[in-house]
Parts: C-alpha cells; sequence; structure tokens
C-alpha cells in the first residue's frame, strides 16, 4: 500500500539546526514536497524535490534520493517561529500538466525550546 | 500578494443535511484541488480539477461529493448528505502552470465542517 513514514515529533533548540526524515512506499513518484502547518492554519508550500540532491531556500533545504525512496527537511538558525508541523507530500501520478494531488504523510510536530 | 480565499470559515450542519463550500482560487490558476484533515490527522486528497473536469479523485471521494466551478471565480465542494464522519477542516487549493513546471499547490485558509 502507500506509505509516507515521518518521525511523530522532533524537539530542538533555537538556533539550532534540525532534519526531518521521510521514507516512502508509493504506487508512482513524481517528487516530494515539504509543507508546514502551523495549529489552525493552512498548509503552506516549502520545498519540491524532483530529481536526487539538495535544493535550498533560504534557512529551509530538502533533500531528495529516488533509489532509497527517502527525504529529508532541513531547517537551520531555528527560530521559535518555526514550532510547527511539517508535512512530507508525494506527487504519485503525472497525467501531464500537474492536475494529480497530493499524498501527504502524517506530519512531524516540530517544538522549539528557547 | 494574491491568496486562495474559503467561505464560510466554519460550518456547523446537521447529518443528512447537504453542504457547499466555496473557494476563490488564485486568478491565474488553472487547477483546483480539495483536501480535507479530520482533527490530529494528516492532510488527505480529495479531488483535482483541470479544464472544467474532474482530473482525478480519491476513494473519499464518492457519489456524495461533487465539484463545480459556476463560473470564472469561484471553486466549490458539495456533499450532498453529510454524515458524522465528514466532520474535519476542508482545504482548496490551485496551483499555477509554468513551462518546466511549477510544483507549489497554494492552500486556503479552510472551511472547519462540523456534522451533528
Amino acid at each position: 500500500g502507500q506509505s509516507l513514514e515521518q518521525p511523530s515529533e522532533v524537539t530542538a533548540v533555537e538556533g539550532a539546526i534540525v532534519q526531518i526524515n521521510c521514507t516512502y512506499q508509493t504506487s508512482g513518484f513524481y517528487g516530494l514536497s515539504w509543507y508546514q502547518q502551523h495549529d489552525g492554519g493552512a498548509p503552506t508550500f516549502l520545498s519540491y524535490n524532483a530529481l536526487d540532491g539538495l535544493e535550498e531556500t533560504g534557512r529551509f533545504s530538502s533533500f531528495l534520493s529516488r533509489s532509497d525512496s527517502y527525504g529529508y527537511l532541513l531547517l537551520q538558525e531555528l527560530q521559535m517561529k518555526d514550532s510547527a508541523s511539517y508535512f512530507c507530500a508525494v506527487r504519485m501520478r503525472d497525467s501531464g500538466g500537474g492536475a494529480d494531488g497530493l499524498t501527504f504523510g502524517k506530519g512531524t510536530h516540530l517544538i522549539i525550546q528557547p | 500578494e494574491p491568496e486562495v480565499t474559503q467561505t464560510p470559515s466554519h460550518q456547523v450542519t446537521q447529518m443528512g443535511q447537504e453542504v457547499i463550500l466555496h473557494c476563490v482560487p488564485i486568478s491565474n490558476h488553472l487547477y483546483f484541488y480539495w483536501y480535507r484533515q479530520i482533527l490530529g490527522q494528516k492532510v488527505e486528497f480529495l479531488v483535482s480539477f483541470y479544464n472544467n473536469e474532474i482530473s482525478e479523485k480519491s476513494e473519499i471521494f464518492d457519489d456524495q461529493f461533487s465539484v463545480e466551478r459556476p463560473d470564472g471565480s469561484n471553486f466549490t465542494l458539495k456533499i450532498r448528505s453529510t454524515k458524522l464522519e465528514d466532520s474535519a477542516m476542508y482545504f482548496c487549493a490551485s496551483r499555477q502552470t509554468l513551462a518546466g513546471g511549477q510544483e507549489t499547490q497554494y492552500f486556503g485558509p479552510g472551511t472547519r465542517l462540523l456534522v451533528l
């Protein structure tokens, strides 16, 4: 069956670096996305990897290894406002043009301590 | 900055009643989606919509659900006969297409549906 596995909770200290891992087992794969969600809020896009390697966007980076069905989100210089849930999401189909929905993991609750 | 908007923010309904959730996607976007999130759980894909027709739907999106783009700006999700288990936050999302692809889906603030 389809599954995306990520830790349920991670705790880190303000100013530190944290890595949130995601492994996936899906019937198809066309890219791994990361979304941030604050309590009661909408998911907000952070990063996307279609090919192996590292993508960097400011304090956030994301890595993908397609051969290992594995990716991670790296958050640097952690700030209190980074306390949120982080979801990895896979697009399993490519029907052309991107009309396909995302399959989300269960999310990692990131707790930042001062 | 353009954003996806959804109304109402909260909806309370009786089991068996019909509800319509409204979304206004970002104006130059071509792909539209509905997702739901049961409290404390992950976001689940319901349906995607492109060129005035459904592109993909999940197992959750059964005959009780329908989507419509009644005009050039609105995108609606209808649940014909609500069940208790339909209680969730419903997110609308939209996506632009650019040459080379653009993966970002922009989510609206959600409608919290409570079925009693």
